[in-house]
């Protein structure tokens, strides 16, 4: 159980267009999902959370019309990076709280999506 | 605010060798430990967690991490490396008020040789 998965897992794209990438909880519902990116060799940073319904909120410095963040439902978020450069070029993983589970404390993560923006 | 240092950015040892990687936290609430694996071009795997209760926390494939309050540590532990245990190894934090936010250190990154 606890399953979670993301699509695409790699995705090539071209300067100045936009890429979608979804994050699905399979076994759960997630009112709550996280984003984080990762650069070569670092550690995870969190862009935001997303609840589901409502708003997501960013962190400090991610730039909220570039990275369009969608939770339309128990199951699914979405990220999109608009205009993409290649500095945004990175590993990006989602991660979903479960619902029903009395841990609140644990995130199950993806497999993440490996962008290159040429 | 909660924040994660990890030292030693990467460690080796011989298989069959004690592994110990190296955490230490700050928090100003008590906080929830957590250790992550991740192998090349994948996502995050839970190793082992600490909320509350016993201090002494077993988790998957053989590995134990020790929350000792009083040095603010939560080292991992496994008293005998595999090959299958080359991968990076992220310790993290979050509190119960922080909305489920976790807080990653920098990662270690284990190595083993034959």
């Amino acid at each position: 159980g606890a399953v979670v998965s993301q699509h695409p897992s790699r995705v090539i794209c071209k300067s100045g267009t936009s890429v979608k990438i979804e994050c699905r909880s399979l076994d759960f519902q997630a009112t709550t999902m996280f984003w984080y990116r990762q650069f070569p060799k670092q550690s995870l940073m969190l862009m935001a959370t997303s609840n589901e319904g409502s708003k997501a909120t960013y962190e400090q410095g991610v730039e909220k019309d570039k990275f369009l963040i969608n939770h339309a439902s128990l199951t699914l978020s979405t990220l999109t990076v608009t205009s993409a450069h290649p500095e945004d070029s990175s590993f990006y993983i989602c991660s979903a709280r479960d619902r029903g589970s009395v841990s609140t404390d644990t995130q199950y993560f993806g497999p993440g999506t490996r962008l290159t923006v040429l | 605010a909660q924040s994660v240092t990890q030292l030693g950015s990467h460690v080796s040892v011989s298989e069959g060798a004690l592994v110990l990687l190296r955490c230490n936290y700050s928090s100003s609430v008590p906080p929830y430990l957590f250790w992550y694996v991740q192998y090349p071009n994948q996502g995050l795997q839970l190793l082992l967690k600490y909320t509350t209760g016993a201090t002494l926390v077993k988790g998957i494939n053989g590995f134990e991490a020790e929350f000792k309050k009083s040095e603010t540590s939560f080292h991992l532990t496994k008293p005998s490396a595999h090959m299958s245990d080359a991968a990076e190894y992220f310790c993290a934090v979050t509190t119960y008020s922080s909305a489920s936010k976790i807080i990653f250190g920098s990662g270690t990154r284990l190595s083993i040789r034959p």
